[in-house]
């Protein structure tokens, strides 16, 4: 089964400052990798998709990479700010067109 | 992207009672629909997978009949939650995928459950 491991689980980091998460899966039969933000108490945002075929996406200060072979996936974002505080999810869609989740990394931005 | 909405977005009630969520995709067909829970300050934990029309199938360790789910149509699931304890007290989220939307999921906002 399908496993899905984000590191770190928490991460504070000063206003401004570029920041990377990581994101590691077991098996690379993977359809797509996606990238959410969840506020507390709310629902996904989705950031960013990545097909299996693709190997990066990027969305304003968002960039995402994909290494299929090694399994892992990273979340760029630079000069990050205050309102980037919030838990980000990793998750990857295998077959049977079920997305399997992450753990998550809480991000604070110190302003 | 594709809208997806929740109904009620929050929800209490007394423990024995049941409990309906909705979740409907507002501009697509979603053939397939997923529902999740998800603890607090945990992950997102498939519980069940629907398709329109047919049962549902449902993830190791998830009650059938407590947590009942109906795919009527292509714009309508719903999840009731039957007897419901404490321990269910949950986020619980649907999304849904269509066959025009691509490879993607798209998600509701989720309901809060809790249960007195």
């Amino acid at each position: 089964k399908q496993e899905v491991t984000q590191i770190p689980a928490a991460l504070s980091v000063p206003e401004g400052e570029n920041l990377v998460l990581n994101c590691s899966f077991t098996d690379s039969a993977i359809y797509n990798l996606q990238w959410f933000r969840q506020d507390p108490g709310k629902g996904l945002t989705s950031l960013l998709l990545i097909q299996s075929s693709q190997r990066e996406q990027t969305s304003g200060r968002l960039n995402a990479s994909l290494d299929k072979s090694s399994g892992r996936s990273t979340l760029y974002i630079a000069a990050s700010q205050p309102g980037d505080s919030a838990t980000y999810l990793c998750a990857v869609k295998g077959g049977a067109n079920n997305l399997f989740f992450g753990t998550g990394t809480r991000l604070t931005v110190i302003p | 992207g594709a809208v997806v909405s929740q109904h009620p977005s929050w929800v209490i009630c007394k423990s024995g009672t049941s409990v309906k969520i909705e979740c409907r995709s507002l501009d697509f067909q979603a053939t397939t629909m997923f529902w999740y829970r998800q603890f607090p300050k945990q992950s997102l934990m498939l519980m069940a997978t629907s398709n329109e029309g047919s049962k549902a199938t449902y993830e190791q360790g998830v009650e059938k009949d407590k947590f009942l789910i109906n795919h009527a149509s292509l714009t309508l699931s719903t999840l009731t939650v039957t007897s419901a304890h404490p321990e269910d007290s949950s986020f619980y989220i649907c999304s849904a995928f269509g066959l025009a939307g691509g490879n993607e999921q798209f998600f509701g906002p989720g309901t809060r459950l809790t249960v007195l």
